[in-house]
């Protein structure tokens, strides 16, 4: 099956920087990236995603850019503030019918 | 809308004990359906996934098996529960067409004791 890496796994910056999380991807068939976020103890949630005819996605202080070549997907956020603290999920897809998912990214925005 | 109900939220278990979660999905048919584990500070590990009734797909070898009685039901079971079982099971939904997003439901916190 997919195998996708992501990282890092921890992730601290100061309240108004920008954070970025990148995720790889081994199958080339796979043609959907979406990205969820976890708050503790909560169900993962969707906050954007992207699709293999698209090289870049942005919704207001996040998006995600798409390698296919190089078989990586990154997320940006911009502006982080504390309630952006959680951990981020980057997922692929290649059918619709499996959602592989990377490791986690721990992110910690500092006031 | 669609909704996705998952239950308990939380279980205590000993070892050996038998396990039954169950998830269901409203407001919509023929969904594609998840179950995933998350172990404390990892990440999600896609368990089963089930594209019809009776149709179950099993990614690792495990402790653990899947079941779809019905379109909109999931469910996840084991005869005797290990330590290894703890962990965070999500089950989840999506449309089941290319290029969609996949729904979770709230979670099951289960500790084997």
């Amino acid at each position: 099956g997919e195998n996708v890496e992501q990282h890092p796994s921890t992730l601290s910056v100061q309240e108004g920087d920008s954070a970025v999380i990148k995720c790889t991807y081994s199958d080339s068939a796979s043609n959907y990236f979406p990205w969820y976020k976890q708050e503790l103890g909560k169900r993962p949630q969707l906050i954007i995603d992207i699709r293999s005819n698209v090289g870049e996605k942005k919704d207001q202080r996040i998006a995600v850019t798409l390698n296919k070549t190089a078989k990586h997907f990154s997320l940006h956020i911009t502006e982080t503030q504390p309630e952006d603290s959680a951990v981020y999920f980057c997922a692929a897809s290649m059918t619709g019918n499996q959602f592989y998912f990377g490791t986690g990214t721990s992110l910690t925005v500092i006031p | 809308s669609q909704t996705i109900h998952q239950w308990p939220a939380t279980l205590v278990q000993p070892v050996g004990s038998p396990l039954s979660l169950e998830c269901t999905v409203e407001g919509t048919s023929n969904p594609n359906l998840y179950w995933y584990r998350q172990a404390a500070g990892r990440g999600l590990q896609l368990l089963f996934y089930s594209v019809g009734i009776g149709q179950i797909s099993s990614e690792v070898p495990q402790n653990l098996s899947a079941s779809r009685p019905q379109d909109r039901q999931f469910i996840l079971s084991s005869k005797k529960l290990l330590l290894s079982d703890s962990g965070f099971y999500l089950c989840a939904w999506s449309m089941g067409q290319l290029n969609t997003e996949a729904f979770f439901g709230q979670g099951t916190r289960l500790t084997v004791v």
